[in-house]
């Protein structure tokens, strides 16, 4: 089976605090993970992906397969990152899973 | 630029009516996916396809069909829709490849109301 796990639904902090969005998977082949994002009223669009090892609007995530985990890191928050944020697994039948969503608040 | 084209923002259907939602990208992508989007419980798959003709179920396919005659169209069908079927519907679509260029990329959304 293919699953992804955001543990949490909602994740409040303070601009400038560092912030981690949980991201776990199970898939018993070579996964693809992936972090996207959707700002209000906005369509939801990739922030970043594992395969790359780049960081995005400050934003980072390590692939942890001892962990399965792929958690998303940013030292300082800011205002505008605000949204709701979803982790996504890649499997090799062509299958785009994602988790549940972490809607992130970043309060002034 | 990259266009996923979901053909209605809005729906509003009766109990019982057969629903079609169309969506249409440019990108010459052979992945295409249909996704049911509800709060708490994030994106849910419905159905997907790989290529022309050829379809996948995904996690949650009851009460739903897809059609995908042509590359760049991939409709989604609601037999006789029910209220458990209001939601958000998000269309998407990426290449077949590697990890390092299967982005999705999503339609703005349908959002459907069945009354």
């Amino acid at each position: 089976a293919q699953r992804v796990t955001q543990p949490e639904k909602l994740l409040s902090v303070f601009k400038g605090a560092p912030v981690e969005l949980k991201c776990n998977y199970s898939y018993s082949g070579s996964p693809e993970l992936f972090w996207y994002v959707q700002y209000s009223r906005q369509r939801l669009q990739l922030l970043l992906r594992h395969i790359s090892r780049e960081s995005i609007k400050g934003f980072t995530a390590d692939l942890n397969k001892g962990e399965t985990s792929f958690h998303l890191k940013k030292p300082f928050a800011q205002e505008e990152d605000s949204a709701m944020y979803y982790c996504a697994l890649g499997g090799s039948n062509y299958k785009l899973t994602f988790g549940k969503g972490t809607l992130l608040t970043v309060n002034p | 630029d990259v266009k996923v084209t979901q053909s209605s923002r809005y729906l509003v259907k009766r109990t019982g009516e057969k629903v079609f939602l169309e969506c249409v990208q440019d990108m010459d992508h052979e992945n295409m996916f249909w996704y049911r989007q509800d709060p708490g419980l994030g994106l849910r798959l419905i159905y997907f396809s790989y290529d022309v003709k050829m379809k996948e179920k995904g996690d949650i396919p009851e009460g739903y069909s897809v059609s995908r005659e042509k590359k760049e169209r991939f409709s989604l069908i609601l037999e006789s829709a029910s209220t458990n079927q209001t939601s958000m519907y998000l269309c998407a679509s990426s290449l077949l490849g590697t990890a390092s260029n299967t982005e999705a990329f999503f339609g703005q959304g349908t959002r459907l109301t069945v009354v």
